[in-house]
């Protein structure tokens, strides 16, 4: 019974470059969300996707973040022309819907991005 | 935004001690969650609060999802050292459908033996 996977766990860019956190739901879950933690921070919510849909990416930055969750494979989160504020944890979470009562969101152990 | 207020912010305590640590809000949310973090790690689901004035326990753990819906609980009884990490409090609420997770900071959690 695999949990939510994700990779790399460590990610090391520097500034200007581009950054790809996958993210594999545990199996059957097809809701993907992804979430950004700072340091002695709690988790901030920034993306939330079905398959092939995004359904709430309010949390996200304007620029340079974009997410997806396509048919087949993980999701990812890309994160262009990377800066030093965006290193961060990144989690991502799965749950599995089940008409108006939600299961709850399983989470990944995350991809530690660091900046030079 | 919504926000959740959680406190203590950390805690030190002897092994053996009963530990209880909070969070409140301005806002309803409809669920209540507990989780734990231990260091480079994702966080653990503990417990899953449903209805308002809900109990839940699970081992040494008990949670409680206030009446009023702004509130929720955890106690540890009995701490042990393998209960050292950061304990999260996190809420949903119903927003055009999305579940997203709003979390409080967190209580750092330490045991001494």
């Amino acid at each position: 019974n695999a949990g939510v996977m994700q990779n790399p766990r460590h990610l090391v860019r520097r500034r200007g470059q581009e950054a790809r956190l996958r993210c594999s739901p545990m199996k059957g879950h097809s809701h993907v969300y992804w979430y950004r933690q700072l340091p002695e921070e709690g988790l901030k919510f920034m993306v939330y996707l079905q398959k092939e849909n995004i359904i709430d990416e309010s949390g996200m930055p304007k620029e340079r973040f974009s997410a997806e969750f396509p048919k087949e494979g993980p999701s990812i989160l890309r994160i262009q022309q990377v800066v030093r504020g965006d290193s961060a944890a990144y989690f991502c979470a799965s749950s599995h819907y089940m008409g108006q009562t939600q299961e709850t969101q399983y989470f990944g152990p995350g991809t530690r991005l660091l900046v030079l | 935004g919504q926000q959740l207020n959680q406190s203590p912010q950390s805690m030190f305590i002897q092994e053996g001690e009963d530990v209880s640590m909070n969070c409140t809000s301005s806002s309803i949310f409809n669920t209540w969650l507990w989780y734990k973090q231990d260091p480079g790690e994702g966080p653990v689901l503990l417990i899953a609060l449903y209805k308002a004035g809900e109990l839940t326990s699970n081992g040494r753990l008990t949670a409680q999802f206030g009446i009023t819906r702004k509130d929720s609980f955890l106690n540890i009884s009995a701490s042990i050292p393998s209960d050292v990490g950061i304990y999260f409090c996190a809420g949903t609420s119903t927003q055009g459908g999305s579940e997203k997770l709003v979390f409080g900071k967190g209580t750092k959690l330490t045991v001494n033996p």
